[in-house]
């Protein structure tokens, strides 16, 4: 089970960490996955995290505001989005998994910008 | 960017019955292709992977197959927890996810 950190409303400009945290501390899986849904919308890959080397890979549309990192002790991994946009209001995923699949879901986060 | 495009992008149909919904990639992704159920206000449940293997503990009414661009997810004699959003994904080339089918009354 993933455990996802609460709701967050950001202005335009502001930055946002989401934690998603295994329970027992640990995830059971290769990878972490992030996927973002906007309402009504499909499913949108953000970026992955090979858990035993830290490996990241972002998706081309997030790379450079996107940071993907993990804490093997607490067995928690973190998203952040910087230079946030009304865009990127979403329900955030994290799913343990392989850099290919998902296989066990968060139960989501929702990030908001607003100004 | 490989494109997912799912048809139809809705289906209604009545418990008992089978539902086949349709996942065509833009260009060859072999058999890199998962489904993914998600019921609403839910996140989405993992299914099956390799185009056509199911994941641990989902039942054998869900069937995968295809190849190359053409995909089908079949469900036989749905019950009233598959009403749901299906969506397709190939990870063949980067990840990317189809549209979504809805599966409805």
């Amino acid at each position: 089970q993933l455990v996802q950190s609460g709701p967050e409303v950001k202005k335009p400009g502001a930055s946002v960490k989401v934690s998603c945290k295994a329970s027992g501390s640990k995830f059971g899986s290769s990878s972490v996955q992030w996927v973002r849904q906007a309402r009504g919308q499909r499913p949108e890959w953000i970026g992955w995290i090979v858990l035993g080397s830290g490996y990241t890979n972002y998706a081309e549309k997030v790379q450079g505001r996107v940071t993907i990192t993990r804490d093997r002790s607490t067995g928690t991994a973190y998203m952040e989005l910087t230079s946030l946009r009304s865009e990127d209001t979403a329900v955030y995923f994290c799913a343990a998994g392989t850099t290919m699949v998902m296989q066990v879901w968060g139960g989501g986060t929702t990030v908001i910008v607003s100004s | 960017e490989i494109v997912m495009t799912q048809s139809p992008a809705s289906v209604s149909v009545s418990p008992g019955e089978s539902a086949t919904l349709s996942c065509r990639a833009s260009q060859g992704v072999s058999n890199f292709v998962a489904w993914y159920q998600q019921r609403p206000g839910q996140p989405p449940r993992f299914l099956i992977y390799g185009a056509s293997t199911r994941a641990t503990g989902v039942p054998d009414r869900f069937s995968g197959s295809g190849s190359g661009t053409e995909f089908t997810l079949t469900i036989s004699s749905l019950q009233s927890e598959d009403f749901a959003v299906y969506y397709c994904q190939q990870y063949n080339n980067g990840l990317t996810f189809g549209g979504g089918t809805k599966v409805e009354i």
